[in-house]
């Protein structure tokens, strides 16, 4: 089956640092991926979509300029949250696309700002 | 706006008892919906997937599609307290080439032992 990997499960950092979040698609190359923000008793919110090769595409009201996403191979994507702030604290999620496997969500970062 | 609608809950219903989840969408472009678990914490994982009018029957749960209503739901059968958590209906449209998943806020369910 599709197996998507998200590193790491869990991270601390400071305020004002960067954090970098990798989503990885195990045994399929995926379409696009996406990136979710999940606060407490919140539902899952799109932030930003990823193509192999080609710059993110930002839902509005995030900041891209914070939230750099790379997406180099069909396989990895990656989220980088800059000058990381208490309120960028939050469960992101990511996801894989494939047309015959659909979408796979990798297990989630829990980012905690202090 | 596409939005996808679901009643918060908390629903509370007696183990081995049929819990009944409802999700209303506005985009009628929709072409694909799914039903997701997710446990505390936990990353949401799929249950149920369904792309056609009427029902669609796996193991304890049946998901059913109505798209002249605009209006998916997901029934679980001899419910369990293991299948408390919440359930996060999703609808796709294939608009441009990107088929994005749009999240309702949740049911939270809890089956009571």
């Amino acid at each position: 089956g599709a197996v998507v990997s998200q590193h790491p499960s869990r991270v601390i950092c400071k305020s004002g640092t960067s954090v970098k979040i990798e989503c990885r698609s195990l045994d399929f190359q995926a379409t696009t991926m996406f990136w979710y923000r999940q606060f407490p008793k919140q539902s899952l919110m799109l932030m930003a979509t990823s193509n192999e090769g080609s710059k993110a595409t930002y839902e509005q009201g995030v900041e891209k300029d914070k939230f750099l996403i790379n997406h180099a191979s069909l396989t990895l994507s990656t989220l980088t949250v800059t000058s990381a702030h208490p309120e960028d604290s939050s469960f992101y999620i990511c996801s894989a696309y494939h047309m015959g496997y659909g979408y796979t969500f990798g297990s989630g970062t829990r980012l905690t700002v202090v | 706006q596409k939005e996808v609608e679901q009643n918060s809950g908390p629903l509370s219903v007696p183990e081995g008892a049929i819990a009944s989840l409802n999700c209303t969408y506005s985009d009628r472009g929709s072409q694909s919906f799914f039903w997701y678990r997710q446990y505390s914490g936990k990353s949401p994982e799929l249950i149920m997937s369904i792309y056609s009018n009427g029902d669609k029957e796996d193991g304890r749960f049946t998901a059913q599609l109505n798209k002249a209503s605009q209006y998916v739901s997901l029934l679980i059968r001899d419910s369990q307290p293991s299948d408390s958590a919440t359930y996060l209906c999703a609808v796709a449209n294939s608009g441009g080439s990107n088929y994005k998943l749009t999240f309702g806020k949740g049911t939270l369910l809890t089956v009571n032992p």
